[in-house]
């Protein structure tokens, strides 16, 4: 059975630029989680998306945004990126209260 | 949210037990405590999950105080492989928050 995956796994953007992140969770799954790791940092909840609404966000700017499509992938949207969301992306799916998490997408902000 | 404390690294043996501690004063009856651990470069992994009473499984152990304020996650052989950043998580139901804390980081000695 495929894990959770995350596409990029790399991304490089310049101040000012958006980014746009890919989940897809496990078949079945219908919960996905976003998180942001800093350098040496803990993970900061983002978002949480389930059966196609968003349920709760973290306390981040409303340039941090995304959604969750009908076959339950979401996406991730950075507007305006400044050079602190440099960041290990994460996005976790959830089943029965366990969260599998994806190996994420590292973002660059030049 | 209720909030979690864990020590900020502890280190072991290899092949010696080791015992993690987390400390959750303000749980409310319903709360799951649950564990993840996150190696190097990867996204975070369940561990293990209990209510009230003591749990096991495959990779580790989770002793839960009568009073539930506090548990303790037990690996009973430390391996190389153990080293990582092991993170006590109590989750809300209702916002679907899982706060990771800084971890503890377990440095495991050959």
């Amino acid at each position: 059975e495929a894990g959770v995956t995350q596409s990029p796994t790399h991304l490089i953007k310049t101040r000012g630029q958006q980014a746009t992140l890919r989940c897809s969770p496990i078949s079945g799954h219908t919960s996905v989680y976003w998180y942001q790791q800093a350098l040496g940092l803990g993970l900061q909840f983002l978002l949480w998306y389930d059966e196609g609404e968003e349920r709760n966000r973290g306390n981040f700017p409303p340039r941090f945004s995304g959604r969750q499509f009908p076959n339950y992938s979401s996406e991730l949207n950075v507007n305006a990126l400044e050079l602190e969301d440099s960041a290990l992306y994460l996005c976790a799916s959830a089943l029965h209260e366990k969260l599998f998490f994806g190996s994420g997408t590292q973002l660059s902000v030049l | 949210d209720a909030k979690t404390t864990q020590p900020n690294s502890m280190e072991s043996n290899e092949e010696e037990p080791v015992h993690l501690p987390c400390n959750h004063s303000t749980i409310s009856g319903t709360d799951y405590i649950h564990w993840y651990r996150q190696l190097p470069s990867q996204g975070p992994e369940y561990v293990i999950h209990g209510l009230t009473s003591n749990v096991n499984n495959r990779m580790a152990s989770l002793a839960i105080a009568e009073d539930r304020k506090s548990s303790t996650l037990i690996l009973h052989r430390a391996t190389l492989r153990d080293a990582a950043v092991y993170y006590c998580i109590l989750p809300s139901s209702n916002t679907g928050k899982l706060i990771f804390g800084q971890g503890t980081t377990l440095q495991v000695k050959p």
